[in-house]
């Protein structure tokens, strides 16, 4: 079946820039999403479409794509942004849905 | 305002079969683009799709499941049930049923879901 694949963790100090990869073989055909998720909380998305953004969610989160690897990049990292980070896309069909392992991300 | 409810057992025995509802409001499941969707989370692992119906009964399947799952929906009732037989323990999990809409491609708003354990 098919994957995408996330970095299990990263860290990043307050200020710093954090940057989440997602890879997948039909990323080039497929959007993917990018969905944040705190500890005891439902899964809030932040990113659509590779890159674009939905209203109420912070400047600082922004997503690219480039072949098979989608990124969400956080610039100015906060505290409140340590959460787990999901990608999510379609297979090559479009009729199934997928996500990544997720990437912790810890704010030092 | 949408919101979504997930409910059912809280507690299943291995080889029963499992039934959960997402009651919803907010929305119609019968507009065009519309769909429902169930996704499930065992205890600190990631997020597993399951199953989708769209607006149109069209219903979608987790290759992995697809044997033991089935979708359906009634709009009158603002409800999706999911059932899932055979229920084995590495099936505790959490359970979201979210909204999907296919123009975006994305589940905008999840419910709050439900956890459910496997266990004799």
């Amino acid at each position: 079946s098919y994957e995408l694949t996330q970095p299990p963790s990263v860290s990043v100090s307050p200020g710093q820039t954090a940057r989440i990869t997602c890879s997948g073989d039909a990323l080039p055909k497929q959007y993917a999403y990018w969905y944040q998720q705190k500890p005891g909380q439902a899964p809030v998305l932040v990113i659509y479409k590779d890159s674009e953004r939905p209203s109420g969610i912070p400047e600082r989160f922004s997503g690219s794509s480039s072949g098979t690897t989608v990124t969400l990049t956080i610039s100015g990292v906060q505290a409140e942004d340590e959460a787990d980070y999901y990608c999510q896309s379609a297979d090559s069909s479009g009729t199934s849905y997928v996500f990544g392992i997720g990437t912790k991300v810890t704010v030092l | 305002q949408v919101t979504l409810r997930e409910s059912g057992p809280a507690l299943v025995k291995p080889t029963q079969t499992l039934t959960l509802t997402c009651t919803f409001s907010g929305f119609s499941l019968s507009t065009s683009g519309v769909c429902v969707t169930w996704v499930r989370q065992p205890p600190g692992k990631a997020l597993e799709w399951l199953a989708l119906i769209d607006w149109d009964d069209d219903k979608y399947y987790s290759t992995s499941l697809k044997t033991r799952l089935t979708i359906s929906k009634d709009p009158s009732k603002n409800q999706v049930v999911l059932t899932m037989t055979n229920m084995d323990p590495v099936d505790t999990a959490t359970y979201y049923c979210a909204r999907f809409l296919s123009r975006g491609g994305y589940f905008d708003y999840w419910g709050q879901g439900m956890m459910v354990t496997v266990s004799s």
